[in-house]
């Protein structure tokens, strides 16, 4: 079974400031990361995701996180903030083979960006 | 870009009817889709993979008996709430895995049980 821990549930930051959403896993398999952006009443829509390779993975909107396997976690990261980038977001694993896609997410992190 | 679509989008009903949510996959096939739930101020919970063609497996504490899954096509999944009741109002989301490994997600539908 797989866990998520997103460390911080709610992150205000200012216009164009940098930001990091935290997020650490427990698997006792290999997994897959994944981070999604949810406005309100809105489905899930992907940001990036790690599945092998470059430990540093560039998703849409300017967005980057680290896959750090000896710390068990994938920050999720922007240099910039926009005032659109107010929402929240959920950092999610998988397992691979047969069970590929069923999702377990973290609690979520709603990001407040301030003008 | 792949697209699903999840119908309706918003719905309320009253206790004790049956509510059918639909999840439709427009521009692949889909043999696998997952169902999620989202109570309010939650994080989504896993609540059933569905398989076209066979049963749909359930994850453990989701009653099938109440949450009715078919996926009779490879486009086409549907959950239906049986005899909903307030506290199964939430939102429920689907996804559908294209190909190799691609996961996309429908825009939710939120269920109001009065």
């Amino acid at each position: 079974a797989q866990s998520v821990t997103q460390l911080d549930s709610q992150v205000p930051v200012f216009e164009e400031a940098p930001v990091e959403l935290r997020c650490n896993y427990s698997s006792s398999v290999s997994v897959y990361l994944f981070w999604y952006v949810q406005y309100p009443n809105q489905g899930l829509q992907l940001l990036l995701k790690y599945l092998s390779g470059s430990t540093l993975v560039k998703g849409i909107n300017g967005f980057e996180a680290e896959f750090n396997k000896s710390q068990t976690s994938f920050h999720l990261r922007k240099p910039s903030v926009h005032i659109s980038d107010t929402a929240e977001y959920f950092c999610a694993v998988s397992a691979g083979g047969t069970s590929y896609g069923k999702l377990t997410f973290g609690q979520g992190t709603i990001l407040t960006v301030h003008p | 870009g792949a697209v699903v679509s999840q119908h309706p989008s918003r719905v309320i009903c009253k206790s004790g009817t049956s509510v059918k949510i639909e999840c439709r996959s427009l521009d692949f096939q889909a043999t696998t889709m997952f169902w999620y739930r989202q109570f309010p101020k939650q994080s989504l919970m896993l609540m059933a993979t569905s398989n076209e063609g066979s049963k749909a497996t359930y994850e453990q504490g989701v009653e099938k008996d109440k949450f009715l899954i078919n996926h009779a096509s490879l486009t086409l999944s549907t959950l239906t709430v049986t005899s909903a009741h307030p506290e199964d109002s939430s939102f429920y989301i689907c996804s559908a895995k294209y190909g190799g490994g691609e996961l996309f997600f429908g825009e939710g539908s939120r269920l109001t049980v009065l």
